[in-house]
């Protein structure tokens, strides 16, 4: 079947602009996360959805970064007024639920690049 | 709290010749331990997972990984490495009473030379 699918794959924009990033999960997964992976600080966490339950935005680098998950399926990660620093691959990924365990491993989408002018 | 260590940035072998990379961990909770592998411009692709049912793990692509408590390390293992092993390897580690979210190492890029 399919598997996670993210939108767009690059995105270059100037400083001070918004950009939207687009999550599709595997179909069924109740659990999805984004993470950030960039040459300074590696693979972060920034926010998680399980179902209808209150997302864990703990990961979130600053309230220019938010994310909204709607009908519990497609995920859109917005950052607002981007900075360079913002520059990074921004990854996807799915799970059948959000426990963690070994058993429901995590599945990543191949990623957005954005790069920030 | 949760944390990973990956020893050596950047490994280089011949090929056929044992692949040996590096993870600690830390955690004050048992821990759920994954290798991920990630070729260019592409997302993470599983290796392996660390279930507790078995402290030896068999992943694809003839990887394995030994879950040493007592050293609190997640080593992967490879017994002959193949032109086509080259890549990026992430060690990670989750908690049950976290959501599931995981905590990456820092990475090892692997070099495969013929």
């Amino acid at each position: 079947g399919a598997g996670v699918s993210q939108s767009p794959s690059n995105k270059v924009t100037e400083k001070g602009k918004d950009v939207e990033l687009r999550c599709d999960p595997i179909s069924g997964h109740t659990a999805l996360y984004w993470y950030r992976q960039s040459l300074g600080q590696g693979l972060e966490f920034l926010i998680y959805f399980q179902g209808n339950s209150a997302p864990d935005k703990s990961g979130l680098p600053s309230d220019r970064f938010s994310a909204e998950r709607t009908g519990g399926s497609v995920s859109t990660l917005t950052i607002q007024r981007t900075q360079q620093e913002d520059s990074a691959v921004y990854l996807c990924a799915s799970s059948l639920s959000g426990t963690g365990e070994p058993n429901q491993p995590q599945h990543f989408g191949d990623g957005t690049r954005l790069s920030i002018l | 709290a949760q944390s990973v260590t990956q020893l050596g940035s950047h490994v280089s072998v011949s090929e056929g010749a044992l692949v040996l990379l590096r993870c600690n961990y830390s955690s004050s909770v048992p821990p759920y331990l994954f290798w991920y592998v990630q070729y260019p411009n592409q997302g993470l692709q599983l290796l392996l997972k660390y279930t507790s049912a078995a402290t030896l793990v068999k992943g694809i692509n003839g990887f394995e990984a030994e879950f040493k408590k007592s050293e609190t390390s997640f080593h992967l293992t490879k017994p002959s490495a193949h032109m086509s092993d080259a890549a990026e390897y992430f060690c990670a580690v989750s908690a049950h009473n976290q959501g599931g979210k995981l905590i990456f190492g820092q990475g090892t890029e692997l070099s495969v030379k013929p």
